[in-house]
């Protein structure tokens, strides 16, 4: 799997947007971004993946550059809630790619 | 929708002694898995199952037992615990062995 890089921490305000970069100049073309958060103490959640189009659902944007060598998460009205350790993910889809490798992630704190 | 539960949440237990972690889910995924975090090495999986009996080892397996009689159920036997086994344990199913992994909610052991 390709390696990531995330900033280790980022400050957002409660109501705007929060958005976390991530780098994956190595990605391959059959390789997934993934995103993940764990809130302490609590398992991590997923929250969306994409391959190369832009991605949205109820949680987050996912935006990845037309090189894929980049992403960006987008949660649109940061609240409290959302303060957690977020995790970029790159992954294939081919057997041996069974496990998720978490790096360190981005610990993103909320402020009210 | 239960979704995916682990039992015990939190256990103390002494070296030497069995410990057996339990984990169900209720979405009929095909594939489990279980992972251990710990502080300065991210999440590590230790066994994973595509299917009713069906198993296999992860990155740190050594010390770890599962088995997998029913699609539902994955529990992970610590035979002989050991301090350094000493960590918070979370469950993972997927419908794919790509796919999206849902994770539980952790079982944090304490080997004494």
């Amino acid at each position: 799997d390709a390696k990531t890089t995330q900033p280790p921490s980022m400050d957002c305000a409660e109501g705007r947007a929060a958005n976390l970069p991530c780098n994956h100049s190595t990605i391959s073309g059959n390789e997934y971004v993934y995103w993940y958060r764990q809130i302490h103490s609590q398992g991590p959640q997923y929250i969306i993946h994409g391959l190369k189009n832009n991605e949205t659902n109820e949680m987050a944007s996912l935006i990845i550059t037309e090189d894929r060598k980049s992403s960006t998460l987008i949660l649109p009205h940061a609240t409290l809630r959302d303060t957690a350790v977020y995790y970029c993910i790159v992954r294939g889809t081919n057997f041996g790619n069974e496990k998720l490798t978490f790096g360190t992630g981005t610990r993103l704190t909320i402020i009210p | 929708d239960a979704g995916i539960t682990q039992s015990p949440r939190y256990k103390i237990t002494e070296t030497g002694r069995q410990v057996t972690l339990m984990c169900h889910q209720t979405w009929s995924h095909s594939y489990m898995f279980w992972y251990r975090q710990d502080l300065g090495h991210g999440l590590r999986l230790i066994y994973y199952s595509a299917a009713a009996d069906i198993t296999d080892k992860g990155e740190v397996p050594d010390g770890y037992v599962v088995s997998r009689s029913k699609t539902e159920n994955f529990p992970l036997t610590l035979e002989s615990a050991t301090r350094s086994q000493t960590s918070v344990y979370f469950c993972a199913s997927s419908e794919l062995v790509s796919g999206t992994q849902y994770f539980g909610p952790g079982t944090r052991l304490l080997v004494l």
